[in-house]
């Protein structure tokens, strides 16, 4: 069974946009993916979800390939407070339930 | 929306002895899951309910592990027997599933850290 693949750690300055790239080969037809953001001792926030093309909220933008067998998650302009783990996630069972995580993205945003 | 909610954040208990977590998800919300994570790494499946029904269970939920969910609200989590690889954060999280859609975000609480002495 095929994880996801993301970055181990990246490094950022306030005000940068950070993309960072998540592989997902064997992603189900059905299967959305997901973003989490989580810091020490808080459970994972729901960051955004797509199925395909582009989707957009008020804290970042996903973009996945026509393929969907990655995902890029773009934060505009980190500040400090950003500085957490990322995760990429999708199900890969066929009922869309369980939700298996990898190791995530520890992103530090430095001033 | 107060979010889920868990209780207790901290628990520190002796090897051997049995502890139960509750969690209390989003009003509403009809499937709750429960997942465990160790330090420096995701979040593992262990359970997931939908209403009173606990419809998957994951290998890593060995036999002193139950979860209930007795009126579709709120769950508990009980291990009997802790052992020292029970030590772990153990995180609960709800969702709003619609029969025409599987996927609906997870909303997690801020879990419950377990150290066995």
């Amino acid at each position: 069974l095929a994880k996801t693949t993301q970055p181990i750690s990246m490094d950022s300055y306030e005000g940068q946009e950070v993309n960072i790239t998540c592989s997902h080969n064997n992603i189900a037809t059905n299967d959305y993916i997901t973003w989490y953001q989580q810091f020490p001792s808080q459970g994972p926030r729901f960051i955004i979800q797509g199925y395909k093309t582009k989707v957009t909220n008020e804290v970042a933008s996903l973009f996945i390939p026509a393929d969907r067998k990655s995902s890029t998650l773009s934060l505009p302009r980190v500040s400090l407070s950003d500085t957490a783990v990322y995760y990429c996630l999708v199900a890969f069972d066929n009922a869309g339930n369980m939700l298996t995580f990898g190791g995530g993205t520890r992103l530090m945003v430095k001033p | 929306d107060t979010g889920v909610s868990q209780d207790p954040r901290h628990k520190i208990t002796k090897r051997g002895q049995n502890v139960t977590f509750r969690c209390d998800p989003i009003s509403e919300h009809n499937r709750l899951y429960w997942y465990r994570q160790t330090l420096g790494q995701g979040p593992e499946f262990l359970t997931y309910f939908q209403n009173e029904a606990q419809l998957e269970k994951s290998r890593l939920l060995s036999d002193r592990f139950s979860a209930e969910r007795p009126k579709g609200s709120f769950s508990t989590l009980e291990i009997q027997r802790t052992e020292q690889g029970d030590s772990a954060m153990y995180l609960c999280a709800s969702s709003l599933e619609i029969a025409s859609s599987s996927n609906q975000p997870q909303h997690f609480g801020d879990g419950t850290r377990l150290s066995i002495l």
